[in-house]
């Protein structure tokens, strides 16, 4: 079974600019989850999607958001760059039920210039 | 709110020594617990995990018992090896959760 994949791997923008990263989950999960890491702050939730709808939201400006497709795909797009927006994104996937487990794709790393 | 608690790494080891890496909890109710491990320019992966108090999750080699009296999930493994130069992530999902919440990690360097 493929596991969950994250394009492009890396990303190279300049403040102000906009990006959009892109996560396709493993077969079969419903939920898919995105994080922020930097050396910083560690790993930080965003949010979380279900059946298009977003679940759960993380404590983000509103610079970040995202999307869910019906084939639950999930893209996440951030407005306007800053520099402490560089950061490696990660996207998880699981089924959606509380008690499943996440499991965590390659991640896109992401620099602001 | 629910938090997770790791020691300050780096931890720094010799192939073949003894691999301990301290995780303490706080949430309500009856959490399930997690480690996963990042190995460099990659995602995380779920190493293992432990749903009820006294449970033992394994895999390769490594070890960690869910103890509730403690609140502590540590992690150990008997022989480290080169390969097992990682960061490490304690993880638990409080029950009524959909989202994890995740210790700062624990980087491992062993050498030769």
């Amino acid at each position: 079974k493929a596991g969950v994949t994250q394009t492009p791997r890396y990303l190279i923008k300049t403040r102000g600019q906009q990006v959009t990263l892109s996560c396709s989950p493993i077969s079969g999960h419903r939920s898919v989850s995105w994080y922020q890491q930097t050396p910083g702050q560690g790993l930080q939730f965003l949010f979380e999607y279900f059946s298009e709808t977003q679940r759960n939201k993380g404590n983000f400006p509103g610079r970040f958001s995202g999307r869910q497709f019906s084939n639950s795909r999930s893209e996440m797009n951030v407005s306007t760059l800053e520099l402490g927006d560089s950061a490696l994104y990660l996207c998880a996937s699981s089924l959606g039920r509380m008690e499943d487990t996440q499991y965590f794709g390659p991640g896109t790393r992401l620099t602001v210039l | 709110g629910d938090s997770v608690t790791q020691m300050e790494g780096p931890v720094t080891l010799s192939e073949e020594a003894f691999l301990t890496i301290n995780c303490t909890y706080t949430a309500t109710g009856y959490p399930s617990l997690f480690w996963y491990v990042q190995y460099p320019g990659e995602g995380l992966q779920l190493l293992l995990k432990a749903t009820k108090a006294d449970d033992k999750g394994s895999n390769k080699g490594f070890e960690a018992t869910y103890r509730k009296e403690t609140t502590s999930f540590h992690l150990e493994k008997g022989s480290v090896q080169v390969s097992d130069s990682a960061v490490y992530f304690c993880a638990l999902k409080a029950g009524g959760s959909y989202i994890p919440t995740f210790g700062r990690g624990t980087s491992l360097i062993v050498h030769p």
